[in-house]
């Protein structure tokens, strides 16, 4: 079936930067956009950006500009997100979800099972 | 920036309907989905396409949407559906996805 596997819980210092990974299965990774979401100490969910697996192109929410990459292995199928400068603020649990589309319909199906990055000092 | 508003929390009796809004300026323009997502879970996607069920999740949820308003209903409610709900929307003008304030749903 279908499934993202993400990178498990991280911890670090204001200022460092964090990468997290996104192993794609049960399909052609590189067929289905992926978005990362984030969501604070079970606050709503805020999206952070999208990648092209297949050319690598990415998007980002101008919150996030400058401090947000997004990078791919299509060889292993796997999708990352580094957050640089974090700052306390950033503590929160990040998803990646597969993008499916229909004309101008879009929606995010299905979610990885989420990483907690927690920015302590 | 768009911004989309959902009640806070809906209580509902099992088996009985519940009703979840979701407010934006011209939403009934846009296309909408809804997620479900349990304590300690990821979001589930039920329903896609404004009225669109995916595989595996039950008929007693359903979606319309128009005006300014898209709703999620979910019939004959039952104890296992106690969730936070989120709606979700493209806003082609910002090129932004949008997700509501979320709804959690208890079920007493």
């Amino acid at each position: 079936q279908v499934q993202l596997v993400q990178s498990g819980a991280e911890v670090k210092k204001p200022g460092a930067s964090v990468k997290v990974s996104c192993r794609a299965s049960g399909y052609t990774f590189t067929s289905h956009y992926i978005n990362w979401v984030r969501q604070t100490n079970g606050q709503g969910l805020e999206w952070v950006g999208w990648m092209n697996p297949d050319s690598g192109k990415t998007g980002y929410v101008q919150k996030f500009q400058g401090r947000v990459t997004f990078t791919r292995n299509t060889s292993i199928s796997t999708a990352y997100m580094e957050l640089s400068s974090l700052q306390y603020e950033d503590t929160a649990v990040y998803y990646c979800a597969r993008h499916n589309n229909w004309g101008f319909s879009n929606w995010f199906d299905p979610w990885g099972q989420g990483t907690l990055v927690t920015v302590s000092s | 920036s768009y911004e989309l508003t959902q009640p806070p929390s809906v209580s509902v009796s099992p088996g009985q309907t519940a009703t979840i809004t979701c407010s934006g300026n011209k939403l009934g323009d846009k296309y909408v989905c809804w997620y479900q997502q349990k304590p300690g879970q990821s979001p589930v996607l039920v329903i896609f396409e404004n009225n669109k069920r995916p595989s595996g999740i039950p008929e007693r949820f359903s979606g319309s949407n128009s005006g300014n308003t898209a709703t999620l209903t979910i019939s004959g409610t039952q104890t296992l559906d106690e969730a936070d709900y989120y709606c979700q929307a493209w806003d082609s003008i910002t090129a932004l996805y949008v997700f509501g304030t979320g709804t959690k749903v208890t079920v007493l």
